[in-house]
């Protein structure tokens, strides 16, 4: 089956524009993760999502950054007045569900390389 | 607060021989642990998960880890090295339940033929 998908997988902008990265999670997944990885590091936490609403964005670095899933598939992640240190590879990651503690595996989409000049 | 720990950010072994790559993890409650590996051009997939069943935990490709919990270490072991096990290899923790999963900075493997 189809496994998570994101689009774009490369995306170049300017400093100070206002971007959008989309996740696709695996059919019949409730739960979706945000990560950003920063070159040479781990996957960082940004936010996760059960069903449509967020129930953990502790992860996200500032008010610039936004995340929604209206339909409890989809997600975007919205970033806006883009700022160098944003430049890092976006992951989104599904699991069947998050309600378990944290134990289920997760599925991880290929990422979004985003570059900011 | 939660945190991973991984000892090593290279690791280097012959072909044939035994890999074994370190975490140690920080947690206020029992954890999740989580072993995922990333080759190159590809995403992270799950190579194992402790969930307080087992201590020696096996996964795919011939990998296990075991969790000690004196030793707050979920340390991953694979008995002889093969070339395609080259790859990066993240440790993570998540909090019986909690949703956050909190990984390592990564552990680059290179295996010499």
């Amino acid at each position: 089956g189809a496994g998570v998908s994101q689009t774009p997988s490369n995306k170049v902008t300017e400093k100070g524009k206002y971007v959008e990265l989309r996740c696709d999670p695996i059919s019949g997944h409730t739960a979706l993760y945000w990560y950003r990885q920063s070159l040479g590091q781990g996957p960082e936490f940004l936010i996760y999502f059960q069903g449509t609403g967020a129930a953990d964005d502790s992860g996200l670095p500032n008010d610039r950054f936004f995340a929604v899933r209206p339909e409890g598939s989809v997600s975007t992640l919205k970033i806006q007045r883009t700022e160098r240190g944003d430049s890092a590879v976006y992951l989104c990651a599904s699991s069947l569900t998050g309600g378990l503690a944290g134990g289920r595996e997760q599925y991880f989409g290929p990422g979004t390389r985003l570059t900011v000049t | 607060a939660q945190s991973v720990t991984q000892l090593g950010s290279h690791v280097s072994v012959s072909e044939g021989a035994l890999v074994l790559l370190r975490c140690n993890y920080s947690s206020s409650v029992p954890p999740y642990l989580f072993w995922y590996v990333q080759y190159p051009n590809q995403g992270l997939q799950l190579l194992l998960k402790y969930t307080s069943a087992a201590t020696l935990v096996k996964g795919i490709n011939g990998f296990e880890a075991e969790f000690k919990k004196s030793e707050t270490s979920f340390h991953l072991t694979k008995p002889s090295a093969h070339m395609s096990d080259a790859a990066e290899y993240f440790c993570a923790v998540s909090e019986a339940g909690g949703f956050k999963t909190i990984f390592g900075a990564g552990t680059r493997l290179f295996v010499k033929a």
